[in-house]
């Protein structure tokens, strides 16, 4: 079975340019997350889908952020403009459904903004 | 609010010797708690998870960790470490909706 895929796996860009991180969950899996991994920390959530519904986007800084789960399967986490803080690994992760217990994590995607 | 506390940033262990990382939790009557293991550039890899039942839960790779209502903590420990063990561990609390995550412990293992 495949895990969960995400792509690019490293993006360079300068600042103030877009960038979008596509993430695809584990098959059956309905909720899927966000997370944003800064050097030496833990990751944060960003956002969670059920579904295609976002049902927890607190976390999510909206003026450049956006992200969009069409058809409640993969998901795209966009950027725009970047900022140079905005240099980490962005996690996508996957369940059954909330409250299932474990998340499963794709390898991230690494983005550095110059 | 929730939180999961790593005390430790970084440990040292030598090849062979025996490990121990601390976790500690501050959520929940009945907090639903999981060890991560992530190499370098790699994502996350599940190594255990505790919800309910026998406090002692074995975990992948030959870890294991105890689960300790008294002190809140849910400690990871391993018998003998191997080199290939060296990663960032974190400990995480599943709270109603979410995961959340301690800010990790890099293991560094010395042949």
């Amino acid at each position: 079975e495949a895990g969960v895929v995400q792509s690019p796996r490293y993006k360079i860009i300068e600042k103030k340019q877009p960038v979008a991180f596509w993430c695809n969950p584990i098959s059956g899996h309905n909720t899927l997350y966000w997370y944003l991994q800064n050097l030496g920390q833990g990751p944060e959530l960003l956002i969670r889908y059920e579904n295609e519904e976002a049902v927890d986007d607190s976390q999510l800084p909206k003026d450049r952020f956006s992200a969009e789960r069409l058809k409640g399967v993969d998901s795209t986490l966009k950027i725009q403009p970047a900022e140079l803080g905005d240099s980490a690994v962005y996690l996508c992760a996957s369940s059954l459904h909330t409250g299932a217990g474990e998340l499963f994590f794709g390898e991230g995607s690494r983005l550095t903004v110059l | 609010a929730q939180s999961v506390t790593q005390p430790d940033i970084h440990i040292t262990v030598s090849e062979g010797a025996s490990l121990e990382l601390r976790c500690n939790y501050s959520y929940g009557a009945t907090p639903y708690l999981f060890w991560y293991v992530q190499s370098p550039g790699q994502g996350l890899q599940l190594l255990l998870k505790y919800f309910s039942g026998d406090t002692l839960v074995q975990g992948i790779k030959g870890f294991e960790a105890e689960f300790k209502r008294s002190q809140s903590s849910f400690n990871l420990r391993k018998p003998s470490v191997h080199w290939s063990d060296a990663a960032e561990y974190f400990c995480a609390d599943r709270g109603a909706n979410n995961l959340f995550f301690g800010t990790g412990t890099r293991l560094t293992v010395i042949p």
